[in-house]
């Protein structure tokens, strides 16, 4: 079935260094979501991503979705306290199906 | 509007014992889900509905029961618990205007624990 696999797990940065997740899909996807989860929290809704090769951003989060459609990544410059959490991707090849990526854990150091 | 709103916010169980999970919205959304997140682990899709009197399966299904008899709840029920349901669930809602193409709301989260 499909897989959507994110790295890293884990990544402690010191305040005001960058971040990079990256989120791959066994299969060709439709479309990708990205979620925050605060710890203890619910996730929260970030972006959704259609296009091929398609590039947004927010504020200091910039999020790409790849040319072949099977890869994602969230780009956070100058990262701060307020950024710690868990990231998410949720990918689905065209059903109703969400898979979720594995997450990577982000711990900001002051 | 409240949201996606679960109940409870805690429960324990004892291996075999039965319960429902609630979930419901206001935003008069059609596609509602209930996922399960382990430790250390992303969210796994258990049962999910496009509308009401509609529901399918997702990723591990097995163990649980849906019914989407209004376009407001959603309830999840545990047939016969194991420890292996140890998990926190969450509820999330869609408008699902354009077909998989909206965000999704989740609700609280209900940290379940079998004994």
């Amino acid at each position: 079935g499909q897989q959507v696999m994110q790295i890293p797990r884990y990544q402690h940065v010191q305040e005001g260094e960058d971040f990079t997740t990256y989120c791959n899909s066994s299969t060709t996807l439709s479309n990708i979501q990205w979620y925050k989860q605060r710890p203890g929290g619910h996730p929260v809704f970030l972006i959704q991503l259609v296009k091929s090769g398609e590039v947004k951003k927010q504020k200091r989060l910039t999020f790409q979705f790849g040319e072949a459609k099977k890869n994602s990544s969230l780009h956070i410059t100058a990262t701060q306290t307020t950024d710690v959490g868990t990231y998410f991707c949720a990918g689905t090849s065209g059903t109703y199906k969400y898979i979720f990526g594995t997450g990577t854990r982000l711990k900001v150091l002051a | 509007n409240a949201g996606v709103t679960q109940t409870p916010k805690f429960q324990v169980l004892k291996t075999g014992q039965s319960m429902t999970l609630q979930c419901a919205q206001d935003m008069n959304h059609e596609y509602m889900s209930w996922y399960r997140q382990d430790p250390g682990m992303g969210l796994r899709l258990i049962h999910y509905s496009v509308g009401a009197g509609i529901t399918d399966q997702g990723e591990v299904p097995n163990g649980y029961n849906v019914s989407r008899s209004t376009t407001e709840d959603f309830p999840l029920r545990l047939l016969s618990a194991a420890p292996s349901q140890t998990s926190v669930y969450f509820c999330a809602s869609s408008p699902a205007r354009t077909r998989l193409r909206d965000e999704q709301f989740f609700g609280p989260g209900t940290r379940l624990t079998v004994l």
